[in-house]
């Protein structure tokens, strides 16, 4: 899977959107981008993925540019619970790449 | 909605116990896997499972072994506890081995 880069931590007023960007120069064609999330001392929560076309769910936003060199997730009213650390991560669906792999993401603090 | 949930959110064991952790996941999924989360380790895959009964060594699977009698139900057996062992153990399920993987609540396990 290709390497993504996330910076390390990112601060964001309880209401805004925040926007936390994600690196990954080496994706290939058929890799998908996955965020994740984990709050403190609990599981990691799936958010979103795509492959090349923007995505929206109920909980965020994923825009890939165009050259899917990278992305950005977009959480668009930020609230307290949404404290977290961020996990942004590359994954071919084929062959034999079952297992999840998480680099350190970025802590994302939301304030009051 | 997407339901994994784990026996036991914190257990605190003795070296030599046999400890069971147990998870249940409600979505029909075939394929599901056991992690331990350490800091600095990040996630690391213990053992999957694709189908009843079927089970497959993840990277680090010595001093655990696994049980899938039932589609909805894995179970992970630390045979004789140890003080290395304890850490955050984490669920996941996914429909397609290679795609989404939904996690539990995870188990923080502590074997003194």
């Amino acid at each position: 899977d290709a390497k993504t880069t996330q910076p390390p931590s990112m601060d964001c007023a309880e209401g805004r959107a925040a926007n936390l960007p994600c690196n990954h120069s080496t994706i290939s064609g058929n890799e998908y981008v996955y965020w994740y999330r984990q709050i403190h001392s609990q599981g990691p929560q799936y958010i979103i993925h795509g492959l090349k076309n923007n995505e929206t769910n109920e909980m965020a936003s994923l825009i890939i540019t165009e050259d899917r060199k990278s992305s950005t997730l977009i959480l668009p009213h930020a609230t307290l619970r949404d404290t977290a650390v961020y996990y942004c991560i590359v994954r071919w669906s084929g062959g034999s790449n079952y297992k999840l792999t998480f680099g350190k993401g970025t802590l994302l603090t939301v304030n009051p | 909605d997407v339901k994994v949930t784990q026996s036991s959110r914190y257990l605190v064991k003795r070296t030599g116990e046999k400890v069971f952790l147990e998870c249940v996941q409600d979505m029909d999924h075939e394929n599901m896997f056991w992690y331990r989360q350490d800091p600095g380790l990040g996630l690391r895959l213990i053992y999957f499972s694709y189908d009843v009964k079927m089970k497959e060594k993840g990277d680090i699977p010595e001093g655990y072994s696994v049980s899938r009698e039932k589609k909805e139900r894995f179970s992970l057996i630390l045979e004789s506890a140890s003080t290395n062992q304890t850490s955050m153990y984490l669920c996941a399920s996914s429909l397609v081995l290679q795609e989404t993987q939904y996690f539990g609540p995870g188990t923080r396990l502590l074997v003194l």
